[in-house]
């Protein structure tokens, strides 16, 4: 079973749709790193938390660390949010490195 | 300011040939690492570094060697390509982090690599 578990794996949306994409984890964490990776493209830093809920633009993540779990919402969604996002956390146990376990990712697709 | 810097973006290789990933970052991170992303698997971590001279192995190291000899530069050199190698290539640099702590993570754009 891997460590870091996302779903769905694929999604299809209608613009302007309210999106969730859930990320399920088994180890304990000091950090869960939300990326973005658009198609052929690189991979961008989208949020990093550790408790609570952080905001950018129509993007949201939120985080229950007794339960493990983290979700990305977006709001109002468009084409140019069709992306793959990817889950990874950070494990304290690893010492002083920054290894990231990595999910196998959620492919999102925006129709107009 | 760059970020972090991969080249080559794409590269096909005949099975047995070697070649060197470049990947470079003008942030002053500590730390970084390379990965390979395989369609259906995570990101998996193939090289680490820590620190100028100082190296250590991922997940899936076999069939690759870095070195760290600046803060800026971390090479990932395919010493005999094999098909297998076939996939995405993921620099990232960060600074680093204390026990317990976490830091963001920089990615380049990542190299297609192809071997036939």
């Amino acid at each position: 079973k891997n460590e870091v578990e996302q779903s769905p794996q694929n999604l299809t949306a209608q613009e302007g749709e309210f999106i969730t994409i859930n990320c399920s984890y088994s180890v304990g964490i000091s950090a869960l790193h939300w990326l973005q990776q658009h198609p052929g493209g690189g991979i961008v830093s989208l949020f990093m938390l550790s408790s609570g809920k952080k905001k950018h633009g129509r993007l949201i993540a939120t985080i229950n660390i007794q339960e493990k779990h983290s979700s990305l919402h977006i709001t109002a969604s468009h084409p140019r949010d069709s992306a793959v996002y990817i889950c990874a956390v950070r494990s304290p146990y690893e010492g002083a490195t920054n290894k990231l376990i990595f999910g196998t990712g959620t492919l999102l697709a925006v129709q107009p | 300011n760059a970020g972090v810097t991969q080249t080559p973006k794409f590269q096909v290789l005949k099975t047995g040939q070697s070649m060197t990933l470049q990947c470079a970052q003008d942030m002053n991170h500590e730390y970084m690492s390379w990965y390979r992303q395989d369609p259906g698997m995570g990101l998996r971590l193939i090289h680490y570094s820590v620190g100028a001279g100082i190296t250590d192995q991922g997940e899936v190291p076999n069939g690759y060697n870095v070195s760290r000899s600046t803060t800026e530069d971390f090479p990932l050199r395919l010493l005999s390509a094999a098909p297998s190698q076939t996939s995405v290539y993921f620099c990232a640099s960060s600074y680093q982090a204390g026990w317990g702590a976490a830091t963001e993570a920089f990615f380049g754009q990542g190299t297609r690599l192809t071997v036939v």
